[in-house]
């Protein structure tokens, strides 16, 4: 079973860039969606949630289609320190639930000076 | 607040053997999770808890088990460890803040069986 799809790159993007990645969901009962970031040899980090109505957060936008069944991040005015893989998250509970989640295999960008 | 720790961080196991990852959370959080990561196959759940003397199976259960005795912690045991148990595990923690159970996690333990 493979319920996160996520194109795993590398993204290879010029300091400055707007970049964006998306990734599909079987699961047409997912309730809740979130962005973590993962930095080399390092844990996941919550950075975003995913709000059905769009949300942004600085520089990062994060939108849901569930007609279409994906999410997608984009970052804007790109850092060399947003580095790192995203992680897509998606659970079939309001708020994540209590039992886990489900994470897709992440998508590596690298942010280039 | 320390957030959640690990121990070990680096092992090296040979074949049969057996250990027990420790898992500690100073947040007060509900519910603990064991994840292993490998590459190219993303996070997985192995086992969780949603409160203390309370365990449950995730996708991934099969070679290994857990303990939740005390709030605060969460062992994960390898009884025989075997090559395909070569992973990093991650614990993590989470509660209710808002309408998102925002998952903590630790640094990881990265495990090789030889």
């Amino acid at each position: 079973r493979k319920e996160v799809e996520q194109d795993p790159g590398p993204f290879n993007v010029p300091e400055g860039a707007t970049v964006a990645f998306n990734c599909t969901y079987s699961n047409s009962a997912s309730q809740s969606f979130f962005w973590y970031r993962q930095d080399c040899r390092k844990e996941p980090k919550l950075l975003m949630s995913v709000y059905s109505s769009g949300n942004e957060d600085g520089r990062f936008t994060a939108q849901l289609n569930r007609a279409s069944q994906y999410i997608s991040l984009l970052i804007r005015d790109s850092k060399l320190s947003d580095s790192a893989t995203y992680l897509c998250v998606v659970s079939p509970f309001n708020g994540g639930g209590a039992d886990g989640l489900t994470f897709g295999k992440g998508t590596h960008l690298i942010i280039q000076p | 607040n320390a957030g959640v720790t690990q121990t070990p961080k680096f092992r090296v196991l040979k074949t049969g053997q057996s250990m027990t990852l420790l898992c500690a959370q100073d947040m007060n959080h509900e519910y603990m999770y064991w994840y292993r990561q490998d590459p190219g196959m993303g996070l997985r759940l192995i086992h969780y808890s949603v409160g203390e003397g309370t365990t449950a199976k995730g996708e991934v259960p099969d070679g290994y088990n857990v303990s939740r005795l005390k709030k605060q912690n969460f062992l994960l045991g390898l009884e025989s460890a075997a090559p395909s148990q070569t992973s990093v595990y991650f614990c993590a923690s989470s509660t209710l803040q808002g309408w998102t159970y925002e998952q903590y996690f630790g640094p990881g333990t990265r495990l090789t069986v030889t």
